[in-house]
C-alpha cells in the first residue's frame, strides 16, 4: 500500500497568482500522477512524473501552466500558474502501490 | 483507446435497497479494474479491485466481479445505508505504473 500526503488541503487563491501543491509518499515509487477534478466531474490526468526526467503531459495540459517537479522517488510538486476561476478544482496526486492506484486526499483550490 | 463507461446518475434509493451500478470497459488487453468512492467533501478512496477475469473484489458489503466475456465490472450491494451516499467511479489500468482511466462517476443518494 501507499500513504500519500498532499499540501495544501484547501486554499482560496487570487486570480493571476500561482500555487504549488506538494505530494509526499511514504514509500519510493517510480511514477507519480497528477489529476484534476473539476466541480461535479470525473478525474482527468494532467501529467505523469518520473523521477529524473521531465513530466509527460496529457493533451490539453502544458508545462507553462502546470510545471511539475520530481526531485526524488517520494516527492513531487505541481504548480498551477497564473490562475483563473476555471482552475478551481481538486488536484490529486496518485501512485501505483503494488498494482493498486492510491490517491492523496486532494488539494481543493478555489480561484476568486 | 481504452475507456470506461458507467451508468449515469444520480441514483436514488431507499435505505436497505439493493444497489447495482453498471460499468463496462473497452481495452486492448487485460486491465485491472477498480471501484473508487468519493464521499462528500473528501478525496478518492479505493473501494475494491480485481486484477483478472472472474476475480471478485469485495469491501464494506460491496462486490464486483470481473467479467471478461461481457467486459463488465458492475458494483453491487445487497442493502445500502444512508452512509453509502457518495460518488462512485469505475476505473481501469492496463499495466503497473500506467495511468488510471476513470468513468464519469455515478452519484448515489440513499434516503432514510
Amino acid at each position: 500500500s501507499a500513504v500519500i500526503s498532499q499540501k495544501p488541503s484547501r486554499d482560496i487563491c487570487q486570480r493571476g497568482t500561482s500555487l504549488t501543491i506538494q505530494c509526499q509518499v511514504d514509500s519510493q515509487v517510480t511514477m507519480m500522477f497528477w489529476y484534476r477534478q473539476q466541480p461535479g466531474q470525473s478525474l482527468t490526468l494532467i501529467a505523469t512524473a518520473n523521477q529524473g526526467s521531465e513530466a509527460t503531459y496529457e493533451s490539453g495540459f502544458v508545462i507553462d501552466k502546470f510545471p511539475i517537479s520530481r526531485p526524488n522517488l517520494t516527492f513531487s510538486t505541481l504548480t498551477v500558474s497564473n490562475m483563473s476561476p476555471e482552475d478551481s478544482s481538486i488536484y490529486l496526486c496518485s501512485v501505483d502501490g503494488g498494482g493498486t492506484i492510491y490517491f492523496g486526499e486532494g488539494s481543493w483550490l478555489t480561484v476568486v | 483507446g481504452d475507456s470506461v463507461t458507467q451508468m449515469e446518475g444520480p441514483v436514488t434509493l431507499s435505505e436497505e435497497a439493493f444497489l447495482t451500478i453498471n460499468c463496462t470497459y473497452t481495452a486492448t488487453g487485460y486491465p485491472s479494474l477498480f471501484w473508487y468512492v468519493q464521499y462528500p467533501g473528501e478525496g478518492l478512496q479505493l473501494l475494491l479491485k480485481a486484477t483478472k477475469a472472474d476475480d471478485k473484489g469485495s469491501n464494506k458489503g460491496f462486490e464486483a466481479t470481473y467479467r471478461k466475456e461481457t467486459t463488465s465490472f458492475h458494483l453491487e450491494k445487497g442493502s445500502v445505508q444512508v452512509s453509502d451516499s457518495a460518488v462512485y467511479f469505475c476505473a481501469l489500468t492496463m499495466n503497473r505504473d500506467d495511468k488510471i482511466i476513470f468513468g464519469k462517476g455515478t452519484r448515489l443518494h440513499i434516503l432514510p
